[in-house]
């Protein structure tokens, strides 16, 4: 089984609607993340979470709001779709760093993605 | 976050190696090398970081230059399953969170 899952795996909706996308883990990883990528393009980042307490803004969250209702689960909502959020969504979790905040590096485990088409 | 430039794409034959540079010329003394990959329909997977010294892993090896301002990801025997995009990225250790910034990455051919 897959260590990160999200569903749906692809979506279609019409501007106006409200859409939930949903991640969930098994890695027991504190940290969670939610990136878009545009056709040719890398990830950007829109929401992220250390832990089921804290909430964090990415460099994209304009239209985006997450919910991290467990350790094992965050979900990225567009409260009102448009069609210029159209794109691919990832899901991504990473261990928590060590207390001397000097790990050198936390993996990322990212999901298979799920495709969203507004229309 | 300091940036990276990558070639768009690159074309290696099977069993041949492929040497993909990267240039991070602002890169501070904090921040590590990291480079992940994505498969077709895939999501992104780790392939190797570094600081400093070369390093090498079963993927692949990465070189970094005296300087630090640019490194290399060395896949020693490109299989077709190598084909992907690979993205060079800087992760400042010091800053809070494990946040990485995708630029556009370089598409790796693998011809038979």
């Amino acid at each position: 089984d897959a260590d990160v899952t999200q569903t749906p795996r692809n979506r279609i909706t019409k501007t106006g609607k409200r859409i939930m996308l949903e991640c969930s883990q098994t890695k027991g990883h504190d940290r969670m993340y939610w990136y878009r990528q545009d056709p040719g393009l890398g990830l950007r980042l829109i929401y992220y979470s250390f832990d089921v307490k804290d909430i964090n803004k990415g460099e994209i969250s304009d239209g985006y709001s997450v919910s991290r209702q467990a350790q094992a689960k965050f979900s990225l909502s567009l409260e009102s779709a448009i069609p210029n959020q159209t794109a691919l969504y990832f899901c991504a979790t990473s261990d928590v760093d060590l207390a001397s905040g000097r790990r050198s590096y936390n993996e990322q485990f990212f999901g298979p993605g799920t495709r969203l088409t507004v229309l | 976050d300091a940036k990276t430039t990558q070639p768009n794409s690159m074309e290696s034959n099977e069993e041949e190696p492929v040497h993909l540079p990267c240039n991070h010329s602002t890169i501070s003394g904090t921040d590590y090398i990291h480079w992940y990959r994505q498969l077709p329909s895939q999501g992104p997977e780790y392939v190797i970081h570094g600081l400093t010294s070369n390093v090498n892993n079963r993927m692949a090896s990465l070189a970094i230059a005296e300087d630090r301002k640019s490194s290399t990801l060395i896949l020693h025997r490109a299989t077709l399953r190598d084909a992907a995009v690979y993205y060079c990225i800087l992760r400042d250790v010091g800053a809070a969170g494990n946040k990485l910034t995708f630029g556009g990455g370089t598409r790796v051919l693998v011809k038979p």
